[in-house]
């Protein structure tokens, strides 16, 4: 079983549309959470944290439900520029701390016009 | 403040030749982080050093790669021997300390293609 889960996709929508996506992880002593994002052949760059309590920014909002292992990201008014891949990441505790990051395979969004 | 660099951006090397992959961190970051990025995957992590001195190589394959972040320059990811399935993107991250991915900044990667 892969440490972090993800529908690849591709998640196809319409402009202004709201899409969720969903992530599961195995480790329960997973430390932190978050969501990046990735464009073609570029590097992953942070989106936000996910806390249990939610957290929002602009359009985007992140919740993590530690009981369920799961974690979930809400795109609302997606705009074309939203197009890119979506990785679900997890920094477990039992890494010792290092930091090290456990990503998940990615999820694809396309908006079209 | 330049970001993370790495070089080069894309790299061919022929099946048995030796890949070289080099990261320079954000300035004033001492913690470098590798991943791979095989095609149509997630990325791995690798391996995790701090200046002279290797963390965590947990990622690492047992044999042919090796890192190393020296005092001075930048931190260089060695794989010998390619084999085509080494063929990926390479990323390096840099954080100022240990931490989670909020501190973590990511170059553009090396793309390497073995033939």
């Amino acid at each position: 079983r892969k440490e972090v889960e993800q529908d690849p996709g591709p998640f196809n929508v319409p402009e202004g549309a709201t899409v969720a996506f969903n992530c599961t992880y195995s480790n329960s002593a997973s430390q932190s959470f978050f969501w990046y994002r990735q464009d073609c052949r570029k590097e992953p760059k942070l989106l936000m944290s996910v806390y249990s309590s939610g957290n929002e920014d602009g359009r985007f909002t992140a919740q993590l439900n530690r009981a369920s292992q799961y974690i979930s990201l809400l795109i609302r008014d997606s705009k074309l520029s939203d197009s890119a891949t979506y990785l679900c990441v997890v920094c477990p505790l039992d890494s010792g701390n290092t930091g090290k990051l456990i990503f998940g395979q990615g999820t694809t969004l396309q908006v079209k016009p | 403040n330049a970001g993370v660099m790495q070089n080069p951006r894309h790299l061919v090397r022929r099946r048995g030749q030796e890949a070289r992959l080099r990261c320079s961190p954000m300035k004033g970051h001492s913690h470098v982080y590798w991943y791979r990025q095989l095609p149509e995957e997630g990325l791995k992590f690798m391996v995790y050093l701090q200046k002279e001195n290797i963390i965590d190589e947990s990622g690492m394959p047992k044999e042919r790669f090796s890192a190393e972040f020296p005092k001075e320059g930048p931190s260089i990811l060695r794989i010998q021997q390619v084999v085509r399935g080494d063929s990926a993107a390479y990323f390096c991250a840099s954080s100022p300390g240990t931490g989670g991915a909020g501190e973590q900044y990511f170059g553009p990667g090396t793309r390497l293609t073995v033939t």
